[in-house]
């Protein structure tokens, strides 16, 4: 069975610094996706970024990065230039692509970011 | 503008009592699903909808029932809460099974 793993429960940055949150996963899978979602005190789940697995090329929109590296079962998120709005709990997600899969997300534990100013 | 829309918002009420939770999309979507979000362990699924009239398990099925008679509507019901079902609870859809999902706004119940 896939699993995520989150490993910092919370983080803390610094306006306009720069943080990495955490995320590994363990699948037999060859083919899959990676997900970022960021869920702000207003509970909504916002897909921040979205990682294609058979791509070896990161992801990136704005501000946020990823750092994927598929032979560690490694996804990190990096999040430039930290803003008051990016406080959040962030989950990193899986999901299957391959004959079979549904679109059932796994998620992880998640990592609550605070943003000092 | 497209959304997936549940209701209530939040929700109140006592062991046994049957209750349902709303769940409707506007971007005739096949694919709909639910989740339960716990501290500490993230987001699970409940039960999923590949299409009307198919439904199947998720990761944490057990007292829950869903039904999927129309296309846009995908109810969670939970016929004898109990303090467990205590959770937010998102409803999700996609076009397709694999397309990116949207999420609802999510409902917070307490069950005492």
């Amino acid at each position: 069975a896939q699993t995520v793993t989150q490993s910092q429960p919370e983080m803390s940055v610094q306006e306009a610094e720069t943080v990495t949150l955490s995320c590994t996963y363990d699948t037999s899978e060859s083919d899959y996706y990676l997900f970022w979602y960021k869920q702000p005190p207003s509970r909504q789940m916002i897909l921040v970024i979205r990682q294609e697995a058979y791509k070896q090329q990161n992801a990136t929109e704005n501000r946020f990065s990823v750092n994927f590296q598929k032979a560690a079962k490694s996804f990190s998120l990096k999040i430039s230039d930290s803003q008051l709005g990016d406080a959040a709990m962030y989950f990193c997600a899986y999901r299957g692509a391959s004959g079979g899969a549904t679109n059932k997300l796994i998620f992880g534990t998640g990592t609550l970011l605070a943003v000092q100013p | 503008e497209a959304q997936v829309t549940q209701n209530p918002r939040y929700l109140i009420t006592v062991t046994g009592k049957k209750l349902t939770v709303t769940c409707s999309q506007n971007m005739n979507h096949e694919y709909m699903s639910w989740y339960r979000q716990d501290p500490g362990l993230g987001l699970r699924q409940i039960y999923y909808s590949m299409n009307v009239e198919v439904t199947d398990k998720g990761d944490v099925p057990e007292g829950y029932k869903v039904s999927r008679k129309e296309k846009r509507n995908f109810p969670l019901i939970l016929e004898s809460p109990s303090p467990n079902q205590t959770s937010l609870y998102f409803c999700a859809s996609s076009l397709v099974w694999n397309s990116p999902l949207h999420f609802g706004n999510g409902t917070r119940l307490t069950v005492t």
